[in-house]
């Protein structure tokens, strides 16, 4: 069964400094693999996805995420953090059928970054 | 372009009623999906629907939990005799349902069982 794993509950950066939030996954086949934020009382938006191509995914806000297979794992990263980027952030994995199915997502990585 | 709407936000309700939360997606969608998310266990997914059909619900509760997306009107996710543990934020998200898409997701309500 596809899963996703989000191992750090919680991740301080201070502004201006790089950050990394990470994901692993397990699926069978070629994995589908996506970023979302949710913001305070607020649904879950769309950040980037990896489906094939470059390893190197952008995405909006100035993140990117990084696919390896070897590893397994999708890091989330940004070069320089903001306060604003303060938010949940979930890794995502499409189910058993790829085309039209749900989205398989960790427990949330709660990112905190202080000027 | 009204993006996925869900009424309520906030729905209170007393254990043993029935609480009914309604989903409007996307327009053009005709996918649309549920999702539960609990403190401390994130979001879990709960069924996915199209117009008139349950696709999969491998994540609903067996019993009291149902959903429908009729031909006409939004998406309904019902749940009947509430317990405290139903306590939860419920999402509603939509899709146009051509490969993995990205989910376009309403704000959410807010079921408090007192």
């Amino acid at each position: 069964a596809q899963s996703v794993a989000q191992p750090e509950d919680q991740v301080n950066v201070a502004e201006g400094n790089p950050l990394t939030v990470k994901c692993t996954y397990s699926v069978s086949g070629n994995p589908y693999l996506f970023w979302y934020v949710q913001y305070p009382n607020r649904g879950l938006q769309f950040l980037l996805k990896y489906i094939t191509g470059d390893n190197l995914v952008k995405g909006s806000y100035g993140f990117e995420a990084e696919f390896n297979k070897s590893q397994t794992s999708f890091h989330l990263k940004k070069p320089s953090a903001l306060v604003s980027d303060s938010a949940l952030y979930f890794c995502a994995v499409s189910g058993p059928n790829q085309a039209g199915t749900a989205l398989i997502f960790g427990k949330g990585t709660t990112l905190s970054v202080s000027s | 372009n009204a993006g996925v709407m869900q009424n309520p936000r906030h729905l209170v309700r007393r254990r043993g009623q029935e609480a009914r939360l309604r989903c409007s997606p996307m327009k053009g969608h005709s996918h649309v999906y549920w999702y539960r998310q609990l403190p401390e266990e994130g979001l879990k997914f709960m069924v996915y629907l199209q117009k008139e059909n349950i696709i999969d619900e491998s994540g609903m509760p067996k019993e009291r939990f149902s959903a429908e997306f009729p031909k006409e009107g939004p998406s309904i996710l019902r749940i009947q005799q509430v317990v405290r543990g139903d306590s939860a934020a419920y999402f509603c998200a939509s899709s146009d349902g051509q490969g993995p898409e990205k989910l376009f997701f309403g704000s959410g309500t807010q079921l408090s069982v007192l």
